[in-house]
Order: structure tokens, then sequence, then C-alpha cells
């Protein structure tokens, strides 16, 4: 099956920095990825659908300016969390498609802990 | 909105037992996806289900899609200490195909040996 890898998997840093995760689908080329985060004991929720070359569409009560999403290639979309604050602190989990109306493949996650 | 309930949250099961986890929505499912989650990491993909009545097997896991497209349930054949983790339900939302995914809240799944 089609591989998606993140990084980093885990990443500690300290209130009002920015850090960024980078998802890369290994041996497909992505039009669509997907960033959810996912709180301790909770689900998945949705924060933004990244297509190649246009800008992300943001779910409701994302901050774009706070949540920064390029995806440049077909190969890689980074999620940039910017001046970063403990309760940015979550499980953020990248998916990519061939496009809307194919299956998601999901990353392995990547554990953002902010001090 | 549209919400996916699941059912039970969390399930302990003795190795060799059957069980069976239910996501319900309160509107049509236009595409039923079934991932498992182990805690910390990413999710591995189970099947997908997107016609009334249809149902899909893989080793010891069926899955199956109610005709009214309003349930789905999964089912574990004499479950082993490897099918232990949690257990997902997502679903299209909205009639057209977005993409966008929402998902149920999960259910745990403990395997004794």
């Amino acid at each position: 099956g089609a591989v998606v890898s993140q990084h980093p998997s885990w990443v500690i840093c300290k209130s009002g920095t920015s850090v960024k995760i980078e998802c890369r689908s290994l041996d497909f080329q992505a039009t669509t990825m997907f960033w959810y985060r996912q709180f301790p004991k909770q689900s998945l929720m949705l924060m933004a659908t990244s297509n190649e070359g246009s800008k992300a569409t943001y779910e409701q009560g994302v901050e774009k300016d706070k949540f920064l999403i390029n995806h440049a290639s077909l190969t890689l979309s980074t999620l940039t969390v910017t001046s970063a604050h403990p309760e940015d602190s979550s499980f953020y989990i990248c998916s990519a498609s061939l496009g809307f109306e194919y299956e998601q493949y999901f990353g392995p996650g990547t554990r953002l802990t902010v001090t | 909105s549209q919400e996916l309930e699941q059912s039970p949250q969390s399930l302990i099961v003795q190795e060799g037992k059957n069980l069976t986890i239910n996501c319900t929505s309160s509107k049509t499912l236009y595409g039923l996806y079934w991932y498992k989650q182990k805690y910390g990491e990413g999710l591995i993909f189970l099947m997908m289900l997107q016609k009334g009545g249809e149902e899909k097997s893989h080793e010891k896991i069926t899955a199956k899609l109610d005709e009214k497209k309003q349930q789905s349930s999964l089912h574990i054949t004499a479950s082993q200490p490897s099918h232990a983790g949690i257990y997902l339900c997502g679903a299209d939302v909205g009639s057209s195909n977005t993409g966008k995914l929402i998902f149920g809240q999960g259910t745990t799944l403990q395997v004794k040996p």
C-alpha cells in the first residue's frame, strides 16, 4: 500500500517558537493532503485540506495564521505551528490521497509538546 | 452537523472471543471507513464501505454497512492480542465526495491472552 511519512515523529519546543512538521507521500503523488489534530483520548479532528499548488482550506475554528500549511509539491506538505503555546500540544496526523475521490493514507503522526 | 457515534467506547475481551463495534450516524453515510490506531501512532486502513448492505471481510475482520447507510458494524472473530488497539470509523462529509472525513470517538479494544 501507499506510504506516508511524517517528520519529526515527536518534537518539544518552547512557548513562542515555531515548529514545522513535514508530511511526505513516498511512493505516490498526492494531489490532496489533509491535516488532523488529535488530543489525548479523543478522535481526529480535521484542521485543513491542502491541494498542491493552491492555498489550504481551513476548517471552522482553525486559525490559518497560526497553522501555516504549504503544499508546494505533489509529495510534500508542511504544517508550521507559529508562536506555539502549551495548548497547541497535540498529536498531529497528516493523510494523503490522489484526490478527493480516493482513499486517504495516513502518516504515523507527530507528537508536539510545547513547554 | 454530521456526527459519528461509536459504541462501545472501550471493550475488554478474552482471547478467542468474538466482538462487535458499532458506528452510527444521524445522517446517510457516503463512504464509511474503518481504521485501526495504536495509541500515539498513525491510522491503519482496514476497510471502506459505500453501498447499502455492503459487507467486506479481511482475515478475521468483517465490516458491514446497513441498507439505510446510517450504521456500520465491525466484527472480529476469534480475537487475538494483535487485534488490540483503537478502532475508528470515519465517514465522508456530506453527499458529495469532498475527501473530508469526520471520525467517531474511537473504541479501545483490549484482548486478554
